[in-house]
């Protein structure tokens, strides 16, 4: 079937390093994708979004890398802060007018003082 | 107004009892969702409903019964639930079409059913 999933379930780094959180999708349809942050207690709140007519897309202390040939999207975080703290989603939608979002199973990332 | 609101935050039902979830966005979103979150999994997608006509309905029980009475708000009836029914469940709304589509999330109810 499709999916979307992440390469690494828990994500430690150090205060002030960067951060790359992996995903993987099967869906060679799949044309946008968004980054969400859940933090506990609450819903999934948007990073960034990508579409597949990019390669890369930069927010504050964010970045979003997309590679279709190997259907494979990242998040970098830079100078990673305590409140970044969370569990990371990558979710995928196929068609512009398609609703159905399917998100992967998570990276858990936590920062160390 | 950015912000989808859902209510109640918390609730405990037992397994006869029938009671509703609530829904709110006043973003002019005209597609909104609902969705099943379990701990430590990702949301899965439950209903989908666009220019307040369902759409999507990813072969959930019918003991959930979603409804949208006009474009700003979107109901989730309960009725006879289990209790592996507890979870978070999410409302989300999105623009239909365009360049952004990305889903605004509330904050969830989270629910347990006794």
């Amino acid at each position: 079937g499709e999916s979307v999933g992440l390469h690494l379930p828990t994500l430690s780094v150090q205060e002030g390093d960067n951060s790359i959180i992996n995903c993987a999708y099967s869906n060679s349809a799949s044309d946008y994708f968004i980054w969400y942050k859940q933090e506990s207690g609450k819903g999934p709140q948007f990073i960034i979004d990508i579409r597949s007519n990019m390669d890369k897309r930069q927010g504050q202390r964010v970045t979003v890398l997309l590679n279709k040939t190997v259907k494979h999207l990242s998040l970098q975080i830079a100078a990673t802060q305590p409140g970044d703290s969370a569990v990371y989603f990558c979710a995928e939608k196929a068609g512009n007018y398609g609703q159905n979002f399917v998100f992967g199973p998570g990276t858990r990332l936590s920062v160390l003082p | 107004d950015t912000e989808v609101t859902q209510t109640p935050k918390h609730l405990v039902m037992g397994m006869t009892n029938k009671k509703s979830l609530k829904c709110e966005q006043h973003m002019g979103h005209r597609a909104m969702y609902w969705y099943k979150q379990k701990a430590k999994k990702p949301p899965e997608l439950m209903f989908v409903y666009s220019y307040e006509k369902l759409s999507i309905n990813e072969s959930v029980p019918s003991r959930f019964s979603p409804e949208c009475p006009n474009s700003s708000l979107l109901n989730l009836h309960l009725h006879a639930l289990q209790p592996e029914d507890s979870a978070l469940y999410l409302c989300a709304s999105s623009q239909l079409a365009g360049v952004k589509n990305e889903q605004f999330f509330g904050p969830g109810t989270r629910l347990t059913v006794l």
